[in-house]
This record gives C-alpha cells, sequence and structure tokens, in this order.
C-alpha cells in the first residue's frame, strides 16, 4: 500500500509557541485530511483539503494541501495544553469505484506550562 | 445525537474463537471503513464498504470478513482470531466516499 511519511514523530513545546508538522507520500492523493486522537478516543477530523494549493484555517489551525498533491502541513498557533495529543494525516484517493484512506504514524504533541 | 457506535468497547478473547465486532451509525451515511490501529504503524484500513452489499479489501484485509446487509451497520468478523490480531480497532463513516470520515470510539481488542 501507499507510506505515508509523517514527522516528526514527537514534539515537547511550551504553551504559546508555534507548532509545525507535515506529511509526505511517494504517490498523489485526492484529499488530504488533519484528525487528533486523545487518549481512549477515536480520531477527530481537524481540516480537510480538497484542491492541490488549498490552504485552510480552522481556529489556530492551519493546513495546506501541496502543489504537488503528495504533501500536506498543518500548523497550530499559541499552543495551549487541550491541543495535547496525537495529530494524523490522511490522503484519500479514488480510482474508479474504489476509495482508500491511509493515515500516516502520527505526531504525538505535548504542551508543557 | 449523531454518532457512531463500537461494540463491544474492550473484549480479551482466546486464539480461534470466532467473535464480531459490531458497528452502528445513526447518520445515513453511504460509506463505512474499519481500520486497526497498532505502536508506530497508525491507522490501516481493513475494509470499507462504499454502499450496502458493496465492500472492498483494505490494505490489511487477512483474516478479517465484514458485511453490509444494512446502511446503518458494517460489522467485523474474525472467524478464527490470531494473537497478531490484537489491536485498537476504529470504524468510521462519511456521508459519501471522498468526504471525511467520522471514527467510532474504539474497540481494544486482545487474543490470547
Amino acid at each position: 500500500g501507499q507510506q505515508l511519511n509523517q514527522s516528526p514523530q514527537s514534539m515537547f513545546i511550551q504553551e504559546g509557541e508555534d507548532v509545525s508538522m507535515n506529511c509526505t507520500s511517494s504517490s498523489i492523493f485526492n484529499t488530504w485530511l488533519w484528525y487528533k486522537q486523545e487518549p481512549g478516543e477515536g480520531p477527530v477530523l481537524l481540516i480537510a483539503l480538497y484542491k492541490a494549493g488549498e490552504l485552510t484555517s480552522n481556529g489556530r489551525l492551519t493546513a495546506q494541501f501541496g502543489i504537488t498533491r503528495k504533501d500536506s502541513f498543518l500548523n497550530i498557533s499559541a499552543s495551549i495544553p487541550s491541543d495535547v495529543g496525537i495529530y494524523f494525516c490522511a490522503g484519500q484517493l479514488r480510482a474508479g469505484t474504489a476509495s482508500k484512506l491511509t493515515f500516516g504514524t502520527g505526531t504525538r504533541l505535548q504542551v508543557t506550562l | 445525537e449523531a454518532q457512531v457506535t463500537q461494540n463491544p468497547r474492550y473484549l480479551i478473547t482466546v486464539t480461534g474463537k470466532k467473535l464480531t465486532v459490531t458497528c452502528s451509525q445513526n447518520m445515513n451515511h453511504e460509506y463505512m471503513s474499519w481500520y486497526r490501529q497498532d505502536p508506530g504503524l497508525g491507522l490501516r484500513q481493513i475494509y470499507y464498504s462504499m454502499n450496502v452489499e458493496v465492500t472492498d479489501k483494505g490494505d490489511v484485509p487477512e483474516g478479517y470478513k465484514v458485511s453490509r446487509k444494512e446502511k446503518r451497520n458494517f460489522p467485523l468478523i474474525l472467524e478464527s482470531p490470531s494473537p497478531n490480531q490484537t489491536s485498537l480497532y476504529f470504524c468510521a463513516s462519511s456521508p459519501y466516499v471522498d468526504h471525511e470520515q467520522y471514527f467510532g470510539p474504539g474497540t481494544r481488542l486482545t487474543v490470547t
């Protein structure tokens, strides 16, 4: 299957700092998604990107769909303690009647006061 | 409340004993999917369904079966579970393919 390289694997930052994480793929996707997962819960969608070059914001979160369709990044500005969790990128590729969602391995974010 | 539900949330079983994990959504979504989550590997898709009676393999389908007889339900069946199927399983649904997916709370399965 397709491989998604997500980096960094983990981050330890202080409250108020900005965060940046990214995903790269060996092949293209039609859609890029960013999810956050907290302990004991399923992933929750943060941002969805549908077009190459698209830049989308959701509060303090900003994500972009790379123009090559093989990468995406997520920025979090002015981090707060509740930003703690694991962030996953996911690429979706539709080919005919098939549609697969491939996830990155996640970025674990820790925020210290 | 719009949601995806899974049952059971936790299950410990023995090798070879058939089990089913249920998934149900109340949002009239067409697309449903199963994932397993393992440390260091992220989430990997097991099977997905584009609509009733339409299912297809994901990236790691071996050892699993699914069915989609009704739009709201998408059970995951392990006919003969093995220890390498110990994992955290998530069901997800979306209104249609290409739309963002909404995840259930997860089922933690241990096979001894």
